[in-house]
């Protein structure tokens, strides 16, 4: 079993949709969480970074973590085209060592 | 502009023969690491650098190696490529505070294909 289990997707939605993208993980240790988003041919970029559980906005993103279910999402709202890429998941115990999910492909249709 | 620039972006090359992807960062970032991007299996962890001179293996770090002899640069060499080191090399650099967090800066990432 992964240490990080992500559904790869493809993830199609129309144009102003609610995005939900999840990840589970199966090490309790895991303290800090991490959505990445990497468009085609580029490298990834932090969305978004949480510590412990609880929520975390910022503008048309929501991250949550729920660490007693080992289970993270990330919503979208009002999706655009401009959304569409591969959305990591990470999570780390706060030693240098991050665990990647396999990413989500999302695709947003005008 | 801050940045991760690795080189090559992509490279075509043969079984045995040496070679060296370069990784610069122009951010004081005391932080190095590489990483392998293959479908189905994620980003995997080569070799990771706190700091000059400091440097230690990932999960994936045989075949491989590197040296931090400058703050800015962290090169990967495959002194003996082979064809399952066929993948897409991501170099990224953090400030030593934010590493463990996860707040990662990534370069535009290296196609490498090994025939």
């Amino acid at each position: 079993q992964k240490e990080v289990e992500q559904d790869p997707g493809p993830l199609s939605v129309p144009e102003g949709a609610i995005v939900s993208l999840n990840c589970t993980y199966s090490n309790s240790a895991f303290q800090y969480f991490m959505w990445y988003r990497q468009y085609s041919r580029k490298g990834p970029e932090l969305l978004m970074y949480t510590y412990s559980s609880g929520n975390k906005e910022d503008g048309r993103f929501t991250a949550q973590v729920d660490k007693s279910s080992k289970y993270i999402s990330l919503f979208i709202r009002d999706s655009q085209p401009s959304d569409s890429a591969t959305y990591l998941c990470a999570m780390s115990e706060g030693f240098q060592k991050l665990v990647f999910g396999t990413g989500t492909r999302l695709l947003v249709s005008p | 502009e801050a940045q991760v620039t690795q080189n090559p972006r992509y490279l075509i090359t043969v079984t045995g023969k040496k070679l060296t992807v370069t990784c610069s960062q122009n951010m004081n970032h005391e932080y190095m690491s590489w990483y392998r991007q293959d479908p189905g299996l994620g980003l995997r962890q080569i070799y990771y650098s706190m700091n000059v001179e400091v440097t230690d293996k990932g999960d994936v770090p045989e075949g491989y190696k590197v040296s931090r002899k400058e703050k800015r640069n962290f090169p990967l060499i495959l002194e003996s490529p082979s064809p399952n080191q066929t993948s897409l090399y991501f170099c990224a650099s953090s400030l030593i505070g934010r590493a463990d967090t996860g707040e990662l800066f990534f370069g535009e990432g290296s196609r490498l294909t090994v025939l």
